[in-house]
């Protein structure tokens, strides 16, 4: 089991461009969560997913922004005309249900 | 919502001497709490869940019901425990703390 995957690593978009931000979760894990963290901050929780299912995005922004976690394939968090506020760490994690949580290593998004 | 509340934003203490730190939780009937921890350049990882009430790297947490806390205790700390550190609650939804960053001083 290679852990939670998220890729890209890094990303550098300029102001106004999309980013797109990939996680795939442990095997058999079907509970998926987006975290961001801003420099000097703690981690901020963003959304929750299940297969095909927004469990709870109120920590996401109204406008922009977007997630999906398809029957198959990765999650996806998409910001949409990136501003410069956006840059900061995103992090995905996975669990089974009411189990604790295992991390991806974040991309880091940085918008020019 | 079950929600958690880090006060500390930042911690220093030296090597050797006791730590601290707190998390407060506010909501009613069994809680279920966690504590994660970020060290320099590493991803998040479970450091102890408190139903398992076991101590990983010398940390314990005990839940107080009373107080309505879940504070992560050390007596002695170490340099290699500077980091971040999160309480969260569990359940399906995992509302961390704001997080404290913790520093050791030599």
């Amino acid at each position: 089991n290679a852990g939670v995957m998220q890729n890209p690593r890094h990303l550098v978009r300029r102001r106004g461009q999309e980013a797109r931000l990939r996680c795939s979760p442990m095997k058999g894990h079907s509970h998926v969560y987006w975290y961001r963290q801003l420099p000097e901050e703690g981690l901020k929780f963003m959304v929750y997913l299940q297969k095909e299912n927004i469990i709870d995005e109120s920590g996401m922004p109204k406008e922009r922004f977007s997630a999906e976690f398809p029957k198959e394939g990765p999650s996806i968090l998409r910001i949409q005309q990136v501003v410069r506020g956006d840059s900061a760490a995103y992090f995905c994690a996975s669990s089974r249900r009411n189990e604790k949580l295992f991390f991806g290593s974040g991309t880091q998004l940085s918008v020019l | 919502a079950q929600r958690v509340t880090q006060p500390e934003k930042l911690l220093s203490v030296f090597k050797g001497a006791p730590v601290e730190l707190k998390c407060n939780y506010s909501y009613s009937g069994s809680p279920e709490l966690f504590w994660y921890v970020q060290y320099s350049r590493q991803r998040l990882q479970l450091l102890l869940r408190h139903i398992s009430r076991e101590s990983i790297k010398g940390f314990t947490a005990d839940l107080n019901k009373g107080e309505t806390s879940f504070h992560l205790k050390k007596p002695f700390a170490q340099e290699e425990d500077s980091a971040m550190y999160y309480c969260a609650p569990g359940g399906n939804q995992f509302y961390f703390g704001t997080g404290t960053s913790l520093t050791v001083i030599p």
